[in-house]
């Protein structure tokens, strides 16, 4: 049973696209979250939602949309995609919002903007 | 701006051997430091976690201690085995608000026979 799922595993594609990633978690936890991990490997938060509610939201350019149907789906759009963008999008989800959580992470999904 | 720095470069070492492995941070102590595993083409996996009133935390060969003085936190693995070579991620979080995850840069731990 998959914990945090992420679909597509890969994205190629074309610079000025538009592409969305999905998110699911079946822990039943409150808060979701998007990190970027970039080619150095450096893992940074991007978004988090806890139960549909925006909560966190890092200096990202707004051509990145987060949307949370539910609390147990987070979805990732973005707009005119860019070169820079190119990069490894984790999912993960905490029980609650409290910063004494751990977080659960979905497998990643690899961008790579052309 | 909060800093949190890891050994850049990988740490070898022989298969019996104990790895250690650091975290550094500037700043302000933060109120928990968690400990992750990052296996090539995965997401980070969750080891353990220590509070700033704690100095000690074991579970199993691993063992994460925390000197807030030091602004230092250690990850040691004892009796290192092959299939402990991964990346390992320290990450802190303070009691100011909704949880947020501040990553370092990660150590690659190289175990040989």
């Amino acid at each position: 049973d998959t914990a945090v799922s992420q679909t597509p595993k890969y994205l190629v594609t074309q610079m000025g696209n538009d592409k969305s990633i999905k998110c699911e978690q079946n822990l039943g936890h409150d808060t979701m979250y998007w990190y970027k991990q970039d080619s150095k490997k450096f893992l940074k938060i991007m978004f988090s939602y806890n139960n549909k509610e925006l909560i966190i939201n890092e200096t990202v350019p707004n051509r990145f949309s987060p949307k949370s149907p539910d609390k147990a789906h987070l979805n990732l759009h973005i707009n005119s995609l860019e070169l820079g963008d190119s990069a490894v999008y984790f999912c993960a989800s905490s029980p609650t919002s409290g910063s004494w959580e751990t977080q659960y992470f979905g497998p990643g999904t690899r961008l790579l903007v052309l | 701006s909060q800093k949190i720095e890891q050994n850049s470069e990988a740490l070898n070492i022989q298969e019996g051997k104990t790895a250690t492995l650091t975290c550094n941070y500037t700043n302000y102590s933060p109120a928990y430091l968690q400990w992750y595993r990052q296996d090539p083409g995965r997401g980070p996996v969750f080891l353990l976690l220590i509070r700033e009133n704690e100095k000690e935390k074991r579970k199993e060969r691993l063992k994460v201690t925390f000197d807030t003085t030091l602004k230092q936190s250690l990850f040691h693995i004892t009796a290192s085995q092959p299939a402990d070579s991964a990346t390992y991620l320290c990450a802190l979080s303070w009691n100011t608000g909704f949880q947020k995850l501040v990553f370092g840069t990660g150590t690659r731990l190289l175990v040989s026979p």
